[in-house]
């Protein structure tokens, strides 16, 4: 199974200030057919299922506001919050679905 | 609007038996793929099986094979996932989600919609 690895496991920022998560997979998650990246981000809120952020590592799924952003290719992945606001407080999954569906251990994203 | 909404979860002892079923709507049911994703309290998530758009071909994770059988009948717009043998560490929030795609391939594991979750506690 490809093994995801996120970091950091907490990460504390100010409001207004930026937010950077990384995801890293133990192979390439490449997939040859579209040659985009099969990688997903969800962010969880307390009490809520997961909530789909973006897709092919990079395309922002509706109603996701443009404070967000996915980048990275290959096995190197990143989700930014350019400026973070109180309601984005939650915990960020990264998922691969180039083979069997694994995630990342998530991260939980707090206000300083 | 696409709705998922699971039911079937509960209290059971080691060895016992529970059937999970998530009724969709919203969405041409038959066209997609569906998983159960589960989440054990506090902890990450967990892939646990998928099934295509025509369940003639499913998946399990290793530490559900032979235990869970997941299943749908399209004409009820309706998955199902059958756990026997359940032990303590299955004990989880268990979603169903739905893929974006009919096959169990690439896509049809990207999840785009999720019920809020049934709790399957095993203890006893």
């Amino acid at each position: 199974d490809i093994v995801m690895t996120q970091s950091p496991d907490s990460l504390a920022v100010s409001l207004g200030e930026r937010a950077t998560i990384n995801c890293k997979s133990s192979q390439s998650v490449l997939y040859s057919s579209n040659n985009k990246n099969c990688l997903a981000w969800y962010q969880q809120k307390p009490g809520q299922p997961p909530k789909l952020l973006f897709y092919w590592a990079s395309t922002r799924e509706s109603g996701v506001p443009d404070r967000f952003s996915g980048s990275g290719s290959g096995t190197d992945f990143t989700l930014t919050i350019s400026s973070l606001r109180a309601e984005d407080v939650a915990v960020y999954y990264c998922q691969q679905y180039y083979s069997i569906a694994t995630f990342g251990q998530g991260t939980r994203l707090e206000i300083k | 609007e696409v709705q998922l909404l699971e039911s079937g979860g509960g209290l059971v002892q080691p060895g016992g038996s529970l059937r999970l079923s998530c009724v969709a709507s919203g969405f041409s049911f038959n066209d997609y793929a569906m998983s159960w994703v589960r989440q054990a309290p506090g902890k990450g998530l967990e892939c646990v099986s998928t099934i295509n758009n025509n369940g003639g071909t499913t998946y399990y994770t290793d530490s559900v094979k032979g235990r869970f059988t997941i299943s749908r009948d399209n004409s009820k717009n309706t998955l199902y996932v059958q756990m026997n043998s359940l032990r303590v560490e299955d004990t989880a929030v268990y979603y169903c989600a739905k893929g974006s795609a009919a096959t169990i391939a690439v896509a049809g594991k990207l999840f785009d919609y999720w019920g809020q979750g049934t709790l399957v506690t095993v203890s006893s």
